[in-house]
């Protein structure tokens, strides 16, 4: 079955530690994305990547980093800088197409503390 | 700012009656539409979308309604059942852009 995967689906981390949350795809699609969602809110985009090796910053992307070096893959990093990293973060993917849905997968819980 | 929003946080809906969705926007360069359906503890699931030369589009008991003049978009699901009981966003992509902006989300319950 194609899809995205997400890995874990719960993570716990002490303040002050980087984390790296893991998302991979088989549907062939060059770009993928990775948004944060907040309790009662809804998406905001942290990072996207609309091919390998190339990834732009969304509109929060302060305290994350991430790589692009497979198409098939896009980790996204969540460091100490970031002030409020406790979230539900989402990975996508699309086709690069223009008016082309994106593909989500299940998530991955962080909760720092 | 551009925004994209839905009018109401929640909806109760009594099973088997049709469910109506609404959703504005105020990006006038916008020009793809997309309602995701997001159960509990679960990614966003594609449902229908729209691109902005056509007002109507139907899915599979869902059709989505677009109104440019008045910026609005609306998610009617036909024959509500218990399964339906989600999150619904609506998303909204710019000419040229490959970022979609959601809006906040309705919450739908549907009543037995």
């Amino acid at each position: 079955d194609g899809g995205i995967t997400q890995s874990p689906k719960y993570l716990f981390r002490k303040e002050g530690q980087n984390v790296t949350l893991s998302c991979e795809q088989n549907l062939n699609h060059d770009a993928m994305y990775w948004y944060r969602q907040d309790p009662g809110q809804g998406l905001r985009l942290i990072y996207y990547s609309q091919i390998v090796n190339d990834f732009q910053k969304g509109d929060i992307a302060e305290g994350y980093s991430v790589s692009r070096e497979k198409k098939e893959s896009f980790p996204l990093t969540v460091t100490s800088a970031q002030k409020n990293p406790t979230a539900f973060y989402l990975c996508a993917s699309s086709v690069k197409a223009l008016n082309s849905p994106l593909h989500f997968g299940n998530g991955t819980r962080l909760t720092v503390t | 700012g551009e925004s994209v929003g839905l009018h109401l946080p929640t909806l109760s809906v009594q099973e088997g009656d049709n469910s109506i969705i609404n959703c504005a926007y105020s990006n006038s360069a916008s020009d793809y539409f997309i309602w995701y359906k997001q159960e509990s503890g679960k990614g966003p699931q594609f449902i229908i979308d729209i691109r902005s030369n056509m007002d109507k589009r139907q899915g599979q008991r869902v059709t989505v309604l677009l109104n440019k003049t008045v910026k609005h978009l609306s998610l009617q699901i036909a024959a509500t059942q218990p399964g339906d009981s989600a999150v619904y966003f609506c998303a909204e992509l710019s000419k040229g852009d490959y970022k979609l902006s959601f809006g906040a989300g309705t919450t739908v319950t549907v009543r037995a």
